[in-house]
């Protein structure tokens, strides 16, 4: 079946940091979204991305629907340490339903001890 | 708050019983669906539900079993369930689903906090 390939699967961040993670997938997507996980609780849509190329931001967050449709990136610029959490990426295949979105396995932001 | 809302938060059951899971969405949409993480797995989608027919069923086994009585409300009744069968699992709604075509601005799908289920 289809997968999204989401790296990195974890990374550590410092306060201040700038942090950056993609999925990637060999086929062609219609839509891109990423959300945001908390511990116990269900994903909060952070930006959501409907066309080839689109640039979005939310605050601190910036995210893109690349040009081949088949890829995108997610950057948290000056992170703080409430953007812990697991982050997901989830497309909806080109050709399929809405509610059948593929969801990446996720990166988990934690804080550098 | 995301203004979909589930309940039990927690549940564990045993294997013969049966109980039900209850999502509740205040946002007048009309597409509600059930989804299931376990862990170090990536999200599955169980069922999509639009204006109230069930219109997705991901090969889902029979001892899971959903109802949607009306747009704001959908259950999913559980029997017979079997220790590889915990995980959390997720509700979600959006405006609506139109099957097949792009997802629209607007439709996207917004998720509940999840009822984390524990089969012993």
């Amino acid at each position: 079946g289809q997968q999204l390939n989401q790296s990195p699967q974890s990374m550590f961040i410092q306060e201040g940091e700038d942090v950056s993670m993609n999925c990637t997938s060999s086929s062609i997507f219609n839509t891109w979204l990423w959300y945001k996980q908390d511990p116990g609780e269900g994903p909060v849509l952070l930006i959501a991305l409907y066309k080839a190329g689109e640039l979005t931001s939310n605050g601190r967050l910036t995210a893109q629907f690349g040009i081949t449709r088949k890829d995108s990136f997610l950057n948290i610029s000056a992170s703080i340490p409430s953007d812990v959490g697991i982050y997901f990426c989830a497309g909806q295949p080109y050709g399929g339903s809405q509610g059948n979105l593929i969801f990446g396995k996720g990166t988990k932001l934690s804080v550098k001890p | 708050e995301t203004g979909v809302t589930q309940t039990p938060r927690h549940l564990v059951m045993g294997m013969t019983n049966k109980k039900s899971l209850k999502c509740e969405q205040h946002l007048g949409h009309n597409a509600m669906y059930w989804y299931k993480q376990s862990a170090k797995k990536p999200l599955e989608l169980m069922f999509v539900y639009n204006f109230k027919e069930q219109t997705e069923n991901n090969s889902v086994p029979s001892r899971f079993s959903p109802e949607c009585p009306n747009s704001s409300h959908l259950f999913l009744h559980l029997h017979t369930l079997q220790p590889e069968d915990s995980a959390l699992y997720l509700c979600a709604s959006s405006q609506e689903w139109s099957g097949q075509g792009a997802i629209r601005s607007g439709n996207t799908i917004y998720f509940g906090e999840g009822s984390w289920l524990t089969v012993v």
